[in-house]
């Protein structure tokens, strides 16, 4: 089945840095690979998402990156802001059968720091 | 538009005891889904429903069971609660889509704890 690895399990930034996170997956049927930000104690919600054919997508202060050769993708955020603070989750999906069926990473606990 | 409610929010079992977690989503998604999350492991599937009607194991079932009632709701059920079923439980939705996937909309969580 689909394995999918993130890195780091941790970061901290200075705000204003940029912040990068990186997960590669096994299985080259995936075609869709979402990325969830979580903050402490609520639910997961969608950031971004890419498909696998798109090589890049940006969305003002975040943008993905998806390398299908390789397997890798990643997840960019410029200009951090304390409230960028959260555990971020990539994932990578395909279809199978009549359901999608996702694979989610071990997440990242990004921190801010003023 | 609520999206995704999941009910309740906290519960505390002791270990034998049985209960439902109940899950309702009101964005006429077709595929609904259980995970569990513990710490360093990520989104877990346990079970999932593809469409209404039919149900089916993901990756860790055991000790579990789920009734998708109608189309809006989604249940799981412990039937005798262990203490390493002690997680935080997601119910999620997405839409069906013939050509592509879909992202998936979480609840809030419940809070499992069995003693």
């Amino acid at each position: 089945g689909e394995n999918v690895e993130q890195h780091p399990s941790t970061l901290s930034v200075q705000e204003g840095d940029s912040a990068v996170i990186k997960c590669t997956y096994s299985d080259s049927a995936s075609n869709y690979f979402p990325w969830y930000k979580q903050e402490l104690g609520k639910r997961p919600q969608l950031i971004i998402d890419i498909r696998s054919n798109v090589g890049e997508k940006k969305d003002q202060r975040i943008a993905v990156t998806l390398n299908k050769t390789a397997k890798h993708f990643s997840l960019h955020i410029t200009e951090t802001q304390p409230e960028d603070s959260a555990v971020y989750f990539c994932a990578a999906s395909k279809r199978s059968g009549g359901y999608q069926k996702v694979t989610f990473g071990t997440g990242t606990k990004l921190q801010v720091i003023p | 538009n609520a999206g995704v409610t999941q009910t309740p929010k906290f519960q505390v079992l002791k270990t034998g005891q049985s209960m439902t977690l109940q899950c309702a989503q009101d964005m006429n998604h077709n595929s609904m889904y259980w995970y569990r999350q513990d710490p360093g492991m990520g989104l877990r599937l346990i079970y999932y429903s593809a469409s209404e009607g039919t149900t089916d194991k993901g990756e860790v079932p055991n000790g579990y069971n789920v009734s998708r009632l109608n189309k809006r709701e989604f249940s799981l059920r412990l039937e005798s609660a262990a203490p390493s079923q002690t997680s935080v439980y997601f119910c999620a939705s997405s839409d069906k889509d013939s050509y592509s996937n879909q992202p998936q909309h979480f609840g809030d969580g419940t809070r499992l704890s069995i003693l």
